[in-house]
Parts: structure tokens; sequence; C-alpha cells
């Protein structure tokens, strides 16, 4: 079983402000990092797809790092606004295909 | 993005009942196709990937014949929950692998309620 582990559960914070989570994934055998956003009563949006240690991708207000070496991947969203309130899920793929999923991190932006 | 839709996107049926759910990838052509269950406050569960032509490949503890897998053309996959009974009450969702970018496009879902 793959230990995809997110932080925090939950995050309330205030529009404008910067806000980061991560994603901790087994740091062997490592093929691919995705990242989600799953709006309530949506499906899950696919924010990004990580490959290669180091890499950083941009989307916007929203951007993410990853290290494959030690295994952590952050989501940063600069400058929050209210529409940014979702769940952020991570999911890790040790081989083209399927991926295990984090339980993802819960945010709140309050106006 | 591409789009994925799923039907129904919620069924209530009684227990012994069978309950067939669809996925279809709208814009695109997806040979690998999978079924997630979310028990609550829970993450997405992997149940099974669905091979266009072939059959599924199910996860451990996952019951293959209580959930049937039918992925018979390349947009096209359905999960049918066999005799539901309470237990199986969830919230059931599907996504489609669109192999040039290996991403993941999800339906909305389907929440099963078994009385």
């Amino acid at each position: 079983i793959l230990n995809v582990e997110q932080s925090p559960q939950s995050l309330h914070v205030q529009e404008g402000d910067s806000t980061n989570f991560t994603c901790s994934f087994p740091s062997s055998n490592f093929y691919a990092l995705h990242w989600y956003r799953w709006e309530t009563a949506k499906s899950p949006e696919a924010l990004f797809v990580m490959t290669l240690n180091g890499d950083e991708k941009k989307k916007g207000r929203i951007s993410a790092t990853l290290n494959t070496k030690e295994g952590y991947s952050y989501l940063y969203i600069k400058g929050s606004q209210p529409e940014d309130s979702a769940t952020y899920l991570c999911a890790f793929s040790p081989s083209a295909g399927k991926s295990t999923f984090g339980d993802g991190t819960t945010l709140t932006v309050k106006p | 993005g591409a789009v994925v839709s799923q039907h129904p996107s919620w069924v209530i049926c009684k227990s012994g009942t069978s309950v067939k759910i669809e996925c279809r990838s709208l814009d695109f052509q997806a040979t690998t196709m999978f079924w997630y269950r979310q028990f609550p406050k829970q993450s997405l569960m992997l149940m099974a990937t669905s091979n266009e032509g072939s059959k599924a490949t199910y996860e451990q503890g996952v019951e293959k014949d209580k959930f049937l897998i039918n992925h018979a053309s390349l947009t096209l996959s359905t999960l049918t929950v066999t005799s539901a009974h309470p237990e199986d009450s969830s919230f059931y969702i599907c996504s489609a692998r669109d192999h040039s970018t290996d991403t993941q496009y999800f339906g909305p879902g389907t929440r099963l309620t078994v009385l």
C-alpha cells in the first residue's frame, strides 16, 4: 500500500492571504505526481502533472514544486480568493496509469 | 480540459437490485478508465482499472463479481453494482485517462443509496 499524505487536512484563510500545503509520497519508484482541485458538486479538475525532480509549474496564482528525492510536493496559492475554496488532492503514480490519492486539503477562503 | 460524463448523478435503490453506472469520455478516446469509491471524509479509493477490449483489473479487496466492469468502447465504461446492499451505499466516481498527457479527467460522480 502506497502512503500518500497531505497536510494540513483543512485550512481557513482570509481573502488576499497566500497559502501553501504539502503532499508527501514514497521517494522510490517515482513516475508522476498529480495535483487536482475538487470543488463541491463538480468533477475533480486536473491542475498539474509533475514528472521531473525540481519541476515547478504555474497556472495563474497557483504554482507547485516537486522534490522526488525527498518525496514531497508543495502547492502554493498567491492572493487567495473565495473562488479558490475547494479540496486540493494530490495523486502519486509509481508507473504510467493508476494513481494513489491523498486525503486532500480542504481550503476555505473567507471574503 | 477534456470532459467526462457520468450517469446517473444519484440513484436510490432497494436492497438486492443491481445498479449500472455509465462513464463516458466526450471529446477524447480513453483506452483506460478508472473507477473509484469515496467513503465519507476519506479520499478516493481505486476500485478497478477498466481497459477497453479486455478484462478490468481489480484492486485487492474489491469483489469482481460484485462490481462488474465493462469497457466495450473507447468512450464508455460501465460499473454495475450487483445485488446491492446498504453497505454498498457510497459515492462512485470514474476517470478517463488521456494517454498523451497522462492526465485523468474525472466524471462528476454518482451517489448511490441502497435502502
